[in-house]
């Protein structure tokens, strides 16, 4: 199985802020590895495919980047409505596997 | 608009089964593999079971094989998770997922307790 690691666990961050998180794969995976964002009570919701690819309709302060076993998350500037939880995950084979999430927290 | 609906969950007691079910609208159904994920409480992502557009290919994880069997009815826009022999650990909220994670539902609790 894939292993997914992202670092770090959690941050915390001010209004405005650049945050990158990153997720490392146990092995390359290609581009096949997906961003998603999670609040409390919520259903996740896709940011990035394809390791740099914005979903429709998701604000270009996010963006994504890398290949084979290291990838990137960046906000660029952080707003009070991306404060939450979020997860990568590999999607180039099975089982999927997902990063253990790292949460953003108001400074 | 792309709508996922699951229904099915509750309160069961280990050993006991439950069927959870998954009603798309707003896009083709026929036409894109889906999968149940799911989130124990205060916990992460796991992902449980995939099927393809015409079930021709299925997988799960290995907590569930064995257990869990993945289904769908595309004339009824329907995905289905029947769950057999619940355990404590199986408790979670199951979200049923398009594609690669593009959209989902609004997940429904899973209880197992005594």
């Amino acid at each position: 199985d894939i292993q997914m690691t992202q670092s770090p666990s959690s941050l915390s961050a001010s209004v405005g802020d650049r945050v990158t998180i990153t997720c490392r794969a146990s092995q390359g995976i290609s581009n096949y590895l997906a961003w998603f964002q999670q609040k409390p009570g919520k259903a996740p919701k896709s940011l990035i495919y394809a390791a740099s690819s914005l979903q429709s309709g998701v604000p270009s302060k996010f963006s994504g980047s890398g290949s084979g076993t290291d990838f990137t998350l960046t906000i660029s500037s952080l707003q009070p409505e991306d404060f939450a939880t979020y997860y990568c995950q590999q999607y180039n084979s099975y089982p999927l596997t997902f990063g253990q999430g790292t949460k953003v927290e108001i400074k | 608009e792309v709508q996922l609906v699951e229904s099915g969950g509750g309160l069961v007691k280990p050993g006991g089964s439950l069927r959870l079910s998954c009603a798309a609208s707003g896009f083709t159904f026929s036409s894109y593999s889906m999968n149940w994920v799911r989130q124990a409480p205060g916990k992460g992502l796991e992902w449980v079971s995939s099927i393809s557009s015409s079930s021709s290919y299925i997988y799960y994880a290995d907590s569930v094989k064995g257990r869990f069997t993945i289904s769908r009815d595309n004339a009824k826009n329907s995905l289905y998770l029947q769950m057999n022999s619940l355990r404590a650990e199986d408790t979670a909220v199951y979200y049923c997922a398009r594609d690669f994670g593009r959209d989902w539902g609004q997940g429904t609790l899973v209880t197992v307790s005594s």
